[in-house]
């Protein structure tokens, strides 16, 4: 079945510096969407990508997926206490309802 | 802005015991969707429902577990004889029509079994 791979696990960087997590699938994707979840919260929904290639950015946010609809990144610029959290990647399918989630990254910051 | 409610936050339960946990997902959605996060883990899919029946269904849903949309809001997942390895944080989420609409998920239900 379909698997999705994020690494790293775990990282904690020291405020100001930036942060990326990458997510690789074993199938193509016809999407993608990364989720945020805080401790003790549910997953938020950050942005979707869909096209090959793609680029999108939310402020201090870049989120690319590649080319060939496998993988995909998430880019946090100067990083805040604000963005501790576990992110998610979660891959959609055409040919199935639901999204298969990467394991996530587990973001620290340090103030 | 709408979202997508559970009910309870967190149920506990004794082994063997059958639990319902409830949803109400945005009105307009055409999907519903179980997922269950074991502590620490990542976010695994149970089941989906459109259209009064499930559409696909993970190899976690086994016969222990149900979901019902008894009325127009409502929508339920049931586990029969709860097991201790059912101990997790149950979401509900629910998107539109268009298979690239956003899943949003509600604020989860906390099951601990003893």
């Amino acid at each position: 079945g379909q698997q999705v791979m994020q690494i790293p696990q775990y990282q904690h960087v020291q405020e100001g510096e930036d942060f990326t997590t990458y997510c690789n699938s074993s199938t193509t994707l016809s999407n993608i969407q990364w989720y945020k979840q805080r401790p003790g919260g549910h997953p938020v929904f950050l942005i979707q990508l869909v096209k090959s290639g793609e680029v999108k950015k939310q402020k201090r946010l870049t989120f690319q997926f590649g080319e060939a609809k496998k993988n995909s990144s998430l880019h946090i610029t100067a990083t805040q206490t604000t963005d501790v959290g576990t992110y998610f990647c979660a891959g959609g399918n055409t040919g199935r309802r639901a999204l298969t989630f990467g394991s996530g990254t587990r973001l620290q910051v340090q103030p | 802005e709408p979202e997508v409610t559970q009910t309870p936050s967190h149920q506990v339960t004794q082994m063997g015991q059958e639990v319902i946990l409830r949803c109400v997902p945005i009105s307009n959605h055409l999907y519903f969707y179980w997922y269950r996060q074991i502590l620490g883990q990542k976010v695994e899919f149970l089941v989906s429902f459109y259209n009064n029946e499930i559409s696909e269904k993970s190899e976690i849903f086994d016969d222990q577990f149900s979901v019902e949309r008894p009325d127009g809001s409502n929508f339920t997942l049931k586990i029969r004889s709860t097991k201790l390895e059912d101990s997790a944080m149950y979401f509900c989420a629910s998107r539109g029509g268009r298979v690239t609409d956003t899943q949003y998920f509600g604020p989860g239900t906390r099951l601990t079994v003893l």
